[in-house]
C-alpha cells in the first residue's frame, strides 16, 4: 500500500528539540520531492521545508520562521524522511504532515499525505 | 514570497448550492495553483491541479479555472460530504504558500 505514517511527535518545552520521522511504503522515496506542512491548532495550512529528489541532489527549501531551527532530511535506504527540530517555540506547537510532491500533467502537487504528529512546545 | 489571498474565509451554504471560492496570488504563477479538501482531524485531499485538472476519483461538480493572479473553486450542486475546508497552494515557486482557507458551512 503507497503510504507515508509521521511519528515521534510529543510534547517538549521551548528552546527543546524533538525529531520527527516520516516512513514510506509502497513507493521509493528517492524519486520524489518530499515536504513537511503544518498546521497549528484551529489554523490554516504552512508549508515547513521541502526537500528535492536524488535527480535533484536532494537540496532543501525553508520557510523563512523555520530556517536556522529546522532541519529536513531523508534516509533513501530506510524510505524514511526526518524533520529535525531544534530551539522550539511556543509557535511551533501543530500537527506536522509529511507529503509526497509530485510533478504530473503541467503541474506540481501534494498527492499524498500522511495523518500527522502532534507537536506541543509549552512550558 | 508569493502571498495567496483566498475569499470568502467562512460561506453557509445549503445542500444543492453552487459555490465558489476565488484565490488571488500577489504575483504571475500561471497555473501551477492546487486545491485541496480538508476535513476535521484528517490530512489534506488534493482536489484539482495545474489550476483546472480534477484529480482521479474526485466528482465532477468540483471545477477549477484561472490563470496567472485570479483563481477559482467551484462545488456545483453541493453535497453533506463537501462541508469542510478548502485551501488554494500555490507551486510556482519556493517558498510553498497556502491561501488562507474558506471553511464551507451548513446553513
Amino acid at each position: 500500500e503507497v503510504q507515508l505514517v509521521e511519528s515521534g511527535g510529543g510534547s517538549v518545552q521551548p528552546g527543546g528539540s524533538l525529531r520527527l520521522s516520516c516512513a514510506a511504503s509502497g513507493f521509493a522515496l528517492s524519486d520524489h520531492y518530499m515536504e513537511w506542512v503544518r498546521q497549528a491548532p484551529g489554523k490554516g495550512l504552512e508549508w515547513v521545508a521541502g526537500s528535492r529528489n536524488k535527480a535533484n541532489s536532494y537540496t532543501t527549501e525553508y520557510a523563512a520562521s523555520v530556517k536556522g531551527r529546522l532541519t529536513i532530511s531523508r534516509d533513501d535506504s530506510k524510505n524514511s524522511l526526518y524533520l529535525q527540530m531544534n530551539s522550539l517555540k511556543t509557535e511551533d506547537t501543530a500537527v506536522y504532515y509529511c507529503a509526497r510532491d509530485v510533478a504530473a500533467g503541467g503541474g506540481w502537487y501534494f498527492d499524498l499525505w500522511g495523518r500527522g504528529t502532534l507537536v506541543t512546545v509549552s512550558s | 514570497d508569493i502571498q495567496l489571498t483566498q475569499s470568502p474565509s467562512f460561506l453557509s451554504a445549503s445542500v444543492g448550492d453552487t459555490v465558489t471560492i476565488t484565490c488571488r496570488a500577489s504575483q504571475d504563477i500561471s497555473s501551477f495553483l492546487v486545491w485541496y479538501q480538508q476535513k476535521p482531524g484528517k490530512a489534506p485531499k488534493l482536489l484539482i491541479y495545474a489550476a483546472s485538472t480534477l484529480q482521479s476519483g474526485v466528482p465532477s461538480r468540483f471545477s477549477g479555472s484561472g490563470s496567472g493572479t485570479e483563481f477559482t473553486l467551484t462545488i456545483s450542486s453541493l453535497q453533506p460530504e463537501d462541508f469542510a475546508s478548502y485551501y488554494c497552494q500555490q507551486l510556482h515557486s519556493y517558498p510553498v504558500t497556502f491561501g488562507g482557507g474558506t471553511k464551507v458551512e451548513i446553513k
